[in-house]
């Protein structure tokens, strides 16, 4: 099935410890995004891609890094993990930066994080 | 800057019921998006309407309509005859013509459907 897929859907980290979540889409979108879901806060953005070969910081950056490694692909890296940190965390993908008002994302299942 | 602010963290509805959750929104752009999506108790993220700026007329889609009241920047989402599958997480969120496509999040409305 077409859409955006996250991998892994769940994962526990020791304070320290470095991960890299994956995100890959196959409808052929131009833009990217990492969120991150905490209770009470909605969605934030941390990093985004507008186009293969681009990236650019979001609303909550700190800790950590992303690669747009090519137009399906979207990693998040934690390189030193902090229990701050633990959260849902979704990929997202949309057309493009021309793309009509009224596309929405497409939205991963979703990767729940812990750091202990 | 965009924000959108839903003030009900939680609610209560009667199964069969109608139920409005609100959303008000700031923007200085003239053109945007605004769209509720729906996360249940599994996690994903589920589109549920839109409703652009310059539509005259209010979203509907099923049973989801989008109460629009441009002036007052505000967005509900009203949903007719509540059922117990409605229960879930409800987001409301905004998009913009010139920040690459980023969509802004409220906090959330956590609705429960009373049998």
């Amino acid at each position: 099935n077409a859409g955006v897929t996250q991998t892994p859907k769940f994962q526990v980290l020791k304070t320290g410890q470095s991960m890299t979540l994956q995100c890959a889409q196959d409808m052929n979108h131009n833009s990217m995004y990492w969120y991150r879901q905490d209770p009470g806060m909605g969605l934030r953005l941390i990093y985004y891609s507008a186009s293969e070969g681009t990236t650019d910081k979001g609303e909550v950056p700190n800790g950590y890094n992303v690669s747009r490694l090519n137009k399906r692909e979207f990693s998040l890296r934690l390189e030193s993990a902090a229990p701050s940190q633990t959260s849902v965390y979704f990929c997202a993908s949309i057309a493009g930066q021309g793309a009509h008002l009224d596309f929405g994302y497409t939205f991963g299942s979703g990767t729940r994080l812990t750091v202990v | 800057a965009q924000k959108i602010t839903q003030t009900q963290p939680g609610m209560f509805v009667q199964e069969k019921e109608a139920v409005t959750l609100d959303c008000t929104y700031d923007t200085s752009d003239q053109s945007y998006g605004l769209f509720w999506y729906k996360q249940p108790s599994s996690g994903e993220m589920i589109f549920l309407i839109y409703q652009g700026s310059y539509d005259e007329q209010n979203a509907t889609e099923g049973r989801y309509s989008l109460n629009f009241q441009k002036a007052r920047k505000s967005a509900n989402l009203v949903i007719s005859a509540s059922q117990l599958g409605d229960s879930a997480m409800y987001f409301c969120a905004m998009r913009g013509p010139y920040n690459f496509n980023k969509f802004y999040f409220g906090s959330g409305t956590k609705l429960n459907v009373k049998p």
